[in-house]
C-alpha cells in the first residue's frame, strides 16, 4: 500500500492551466483505470472532481480534466480561478485497498 | 438530499477505545459500499477502511488492522467504525464516504474529530 507521488506544490496565475501528476507503478495507476481525483479546501469536505481516470462527475467545470499515461495519472485544471486554490488528492481504489496520493497544494 | 453524518468523536486516552458511526439518508443506503477516510493534523488523506454493500467483504489499511473494525446496519442506514488500542497518531478528523459504481467517493460527510491525547 505505498501512496501514491503527487508534487507536494503547484502554482499559477489566474486564466493560466496546471497540471498535477500522480505516479504509481505498473501495479497500480498504470494496471487500472480507475484514479479519481478529489479538491479539499481546508476546514471544509473532500470534493469528487475526476473518476475513472477522466470522467467528471455532473456539475463539474470542464475546466477539469484527467488523463493517464503509462504509471502516471495527471489532472489539467485549465482558466485557473481563485476558487481553484486548494489540495487536490489523487487516489486509486482497486482490488481490496485504496491508496491516496500525499496532496498537492494549488496555489492561484 | 443525500447525505452522510458523522458522530462519535472525542477525546480519548492512548489505550483506548471508541467507536464512529456514519447516518446515511437520500439514497437506497443497502446498495453502496463505503469506507473510512482519516486526516491527521497538517497532512493528507488516508484510507482507513472498506466494507462492501451488504457488510461481507472488509478491508483495512496495514495501519489500522487488527486494531479497528468496521461495520454496517443497513437496517439502520448507518456505518460503524470500532477503533480500540488508540495510538496518539490515530489523532485525525474521520470522514465517512460512499464509494459510488466509478470506484470513487461520491459523497463525503462533514467528518468527526478524534483526539489521542493523556
Amino acid at each position: 500500500q505505498s501512496a501514491l507521488t503527487q508534487p507536494a506544490s503547484v502554482s499559477g496565475s489566474p486564466g493560466q492551466s496546471i497540471t498535477i501528476s500522480c505516479t504509481g507503478t505498473s501495479s497500480d495507476v498504470g494496471n487500472y483505470n480507475f484514479v479519481s481525483w478529489y479538491q479539499h479546501h481546508p476546514g471544509k469536505v473532500p470534493k469528487l472532481m475526476i473518476y475513472e481516470g477522466s470522467k467528471r462527475p455532473s456539475g463539474i467545470s470542464n475546466r477539469f480534466s484527467g488523463s493517464k499515461s503509462g504509471n502516471t495519472a495527471s489532472l489539467t485544471i485549465s482558466g485557473l480561478q481563485a476558487e481553484d486554490e486548494a489540495d487536490y488528492y489523487c487516489c486509486l481504489y482497486a482490488g481490496s485497498s485504496v491508496v491516496f496520493g500525499g496532496g498537492t497544494k494549488l496555489t492561484v | 438530499q443525500v447525505q452522510l453524518v458523522e458522530s462519535g468523536g472525542g477525546v480519548v486516552q492512548p489505550g483506548r477505545s471508541l467507536r464512529l458511526s456514519c447516518a446515511a439518508s437520500g439514497f437506497t443506503f443497502n446498495s453502496y459500499a463505503m469506507l473510512w477516510v482519516r486526516q491527521a493534523p497538517g497532512k493528507g488523506l488516508e484510507w482507513v477502511a472498506l466494507i462492501s454493500y451488504d457488510g461481507s467483504n472488509k478491508y483495512y489499511a496495514d495501519s489500522v488492522q487488527g486494531r479497528f473494525a468496521i461495520s454496517r446496519d443497513n437496517s439502520k442506514n448507518t456505518l460503524y467504525l470500532q477503533m480500540s488500542s488508540l495510538r496518539t497518531e490515530d489523532t485525525s478528523i474521520y470522514y465517512c464516504a460512499r464509494v459510488d459504481w466509478g470506484h470513487a467517493f461520491d459523497v463525503w460527510g462533514q467528518g468527526t474529530v478524534v483526539t489521542i491525547s493523556s
